[in-house]
């Protein structure tokens, strides 16, 4: 089975550009999350998605929005990019489902940078 | 916050055992303890979890004390590929709840010297 693809592996923009990132999770897998990974900060934990929902958000600024679609595929978007969004971002799927408790698994995350 | 404590850096010899720590004292009974590992700037692997039971998979054995308070890791024989920083992650097992998504700390950066 295909793990977790996030497109595009590399990216470059400059200050005030937007910038969207997707995700295609495992198949059958109906969660998405996204997390942003920074030297300074580490592994943080941006918002989930399941079912075209977003289910849980962490403590990012308005400029980071995302989405789901009817085939779980997700989409980040971020808004008016500044210096501190470079990162690393890292999109996990899982299968929710009692008995499989929710095991994410990771996909080999988009390296943004902001010029 | 995260919910456990690691040692911030770890050696082990190539071939022996990595026994990795974890302290999660606050733990609550229906919170499993997650394993990943992150290898240089790839995303990060899922390893094991468990409840309160030992736990072991072909990539390595989970085992939690009788409290809960405390876990190990261990990766049975080293390898050089094996070299990554790993975390420990209390998570609800209510999914969809405010303990749905993963709070990673600092982790432990172990390193397999040959």
């Amino acid at each position: 089975k295909a793990g977790v693809t996030q497109t595009p592996r590399y990216l470059i923009k400059t200050r005030g550009q937007q910038v969207t990132l997707s995700c295609s999770p495992i198949s059958g897998h109906r969660s998405v999350s996204w997390y942003q990974q920074t030297p300074g900060q580490g592994l943080q934990f941006l918002f989930e998605y399941f079912s075209e929902t977003q289910r849980n958000k962490g403590n990012f600024p308005g400029r980071f929005s995302g989405r789901q679609f009817s085939n779980s595929r997700s989409e980040m978007n971020v808004s008016t990019l500044e210096l501190g969004d470079s990162a690393l971002y890292l999109c996990a799927s899982s299968f929710n489902s009692g008995t499989k408790q929710g095991t994410q698994y990771f996909g080999p995350g988009t390296r943004l940078l902001v010029l | 916050d995260a919910k456990t404590t690691q040692p911030p850096s770890m050696d082990c010899a190539e071939g022996r055992a990595a026994n990795l720590p974890c302290n999660h004292s606050t733990i609550s009974g229906n919170e499993y303890v997650y394993w990943y590992r992150q290898i240089h700037s790839q995303g990060p692997q899922y390893i094991i979890h468990g409840l309160k039971n030992n736990e072991t998979n072909e990539m390595a054995s989970l085992i939690i004390t009788e409290d809960r308070k405390s876990s190990t890791l261990i990766l049975p024989h080293a390898t050089l590929r094996d070299t990554a920083v790993y975390y420990c992650i209390v998570r609800g097992g209510t999914y969809g709840g405010s303990q749905g998504n993963l709070i990673f700390g600092k982790g432990t950066k172990l390193s397999v010297k040959p």
